[in-house]
């Protein structure tokens, strides 16, 4: 079983349609959670990233964190054409483990936005 | 120049050749990665180096070496690679080892023939 999971997609959604991605986890130690945006040719970059549990919003986008599911969430409002990239989310234990320091991504999501 | 960059931005290498990947970073970074991307597949973690030091080897092959001679440099030595090695190497740093934001370079797409 992979530690992270990703649905890879592909997404493809109308303009100013809400995008909900997820991931879940296996592993229990992971308190930092991330998603970056990977647009083609180009290296990911780190779009949020969410504490332990609970909600937070940047814009027109979302995090979710629910550790007692192990289950992840970004929604994207009102999106954009230019909102089209690789989603990939991205998690990391507390100091002290064995995840600490090295960030596990999932596969990552293609989304498309589309006029 | 600011950010993480990369050289080559592609390379086509045989079997038998030897070729090294550049990464510098311009960002005053401690910390600095290799990954591995390949089709369909998460991003691998490669290597680690903090502070000039080699703090992480995700059982890597040895046909790939990495160096890091400063903090603001990182080389990934390649020889006798496999077609199965074909991938986008992405360089990544981070002001720590632990911090949550990495910065990546644009990455060197590798084909093996």
């Amino acid at each position: 079983q992979k530690e992270v999971e990703q649905d890879p997609g592909p997404l493809s959604v109308p303009e100013g349609a809400i995008v909900s991605l997820n991931c879940t986890y296996s592993n229990s130690a992971f308190q930092y959670f991330m998603w970056y945006r990977q647009y083609s040719r180009k290296g990911p970059e780190l779009l949020m990233y969410t504490y332990s549990s609970g909600n937070k919003e940047d814009g027109r986008f979302t995090a979710q964190v629910d550790k007692s599911s192990k289950y992840i969430s970004l929604f994207i409002r009102d999106s954009q054409p230019s909102d089209s990239a690789t989603y990939l989310c991205a998690m990391m234990g507390n100091a002290g483990g064995t995840s600490y320091g090295k960030l596990t991504f999932g596969q990552g999501t293609i989304l498309t936005v589309h006029p | 120049e600011t950010g993480v960059t990369q050289t080559p931005r592609h390379l086509v290498m045989g079997m038998t050749n030897k070729k090294s990947l550049k990464c510098e970073q311009h960002l005053g970074h401690n910390a600095m990665y290799w990954y591995k991307q390949s089709a369909k597949k998460p991003l691998e973690l490669m290597f680690v180096y903090n502070f000039k030091e080699q703090t992480e080897n995700n059982s890597v092959p040895s046909r790939f070496s990495p160096e890091c001679p400063n903090s603001s440099h990182l080389f990934l030595h390649l020889h006798t690679l496999q077609p199965e090695d074909s991938a986008l190497y992405l360089c990544a740093s981070s002001q720590g080892q632990g911090d949550t934001e990495a910065f990546f370079g644009q990455g060197t797409r590798l084909t093996v023939v």
